[in-house]
């Protein structure tokens, strides 16, 4: 069955400094894989996506992710965390036409 | 474009009552998925649909029905609430689901509280 899991329930880090959120997947076949970003009382927002080609994909608000097929994982990067950046963080699989989902990693930047 | 709408964003039901939660997209997207939020939980996928007519269930579809009779909505009826159906409940839709395709647009959500 394809799974994604997220083992941490929060991460901290000080503003400006670099940020991770991890994301290991289970499937079977090539993954298609994606992080979402949802702000407190809001609907989900899509960040981006790793379908096939560089391992290093880049996306929204100077987010990327690193796809590691030898490690399975696909962990959120940035550079440079804002406080604006404090949210919960969801990574997900395609399957079968939907998307399965992680249970979330809060992420808290601190002025 | 308004993209997918839900309606309401707040309800509060008894134990026994029924109530359908409303579901509109303007993006001529085919697929369309009903998803429910529970703290530490993540999301998890009630119904889902790949056009109009089309439907299937989804991890947890128990105590809920849908339909899709036009492809703009997406209607989630609750049969019998219960307090586990306390949660908040998000509709999405996409596209396509193949090839570069697959993320998924997201409403605002609705907070149901059965009570």
């Amino acid at each position: 069955a394809q799974s994604v899991a997220q083992p941490e329930d929060q991460v901290n880090v000080a503003e400006g400094n670099p940020l991770t959120v991890k994301c290991t997947y289970s499937v079977s076949g090539n993954p298609y894989l994606f992080w979402y970003v949802q702000y407190p009382n809001r609907g989900l927002q899509f960040l981006l996506k790793y379908i096939t080609g560089d391992n290093l994909v880049k996306g929204s608000y100077g987010f990327e992710a690193e796809f590691n097929k030898s490690q399975t994982s696909f962990h959120l990067k940035k550079p440079s965390a804002l406080v604006s950046d404090s949210a919960l963080y969801f990574c997900a699989v395609r399957r079968a036409g939907t998307l399965t989902f992680g249970k979330g990693t809060m992420l808290l930047v601190s002025p | 474009n308004a993209g997918v709408t839900q309606t309401p964003k707040f309800r509060i039901l008894k134990i026994g009552q029924s109530m359908t939660l409303q579901c509109t997209q303007d993006m001529n997207h085919n697929y369309m998925y009903w998803y429910r939020q529970d703290p530490g939980m993540g999301l998890k996928l009630i119904y889902y649909s790949v056009g109009a007519g089309i439907t299937d269930k989804g991890e947890v579809p128990n105590g809920y029905n849908v339909s899709r009779s036009t492809t703009e909505d997406f209607p989630l009826r609750l049969e019998l609430a219960a307090p586990s159906q306390t949660s908040v409940y998000f509709c999405a839709s996409t596209k396509r689901t193949g090839g570069a395709g697959g993320e998924l647009f997201f409403g605002e959500g609705s907070r149901l509280t059965v009570l």
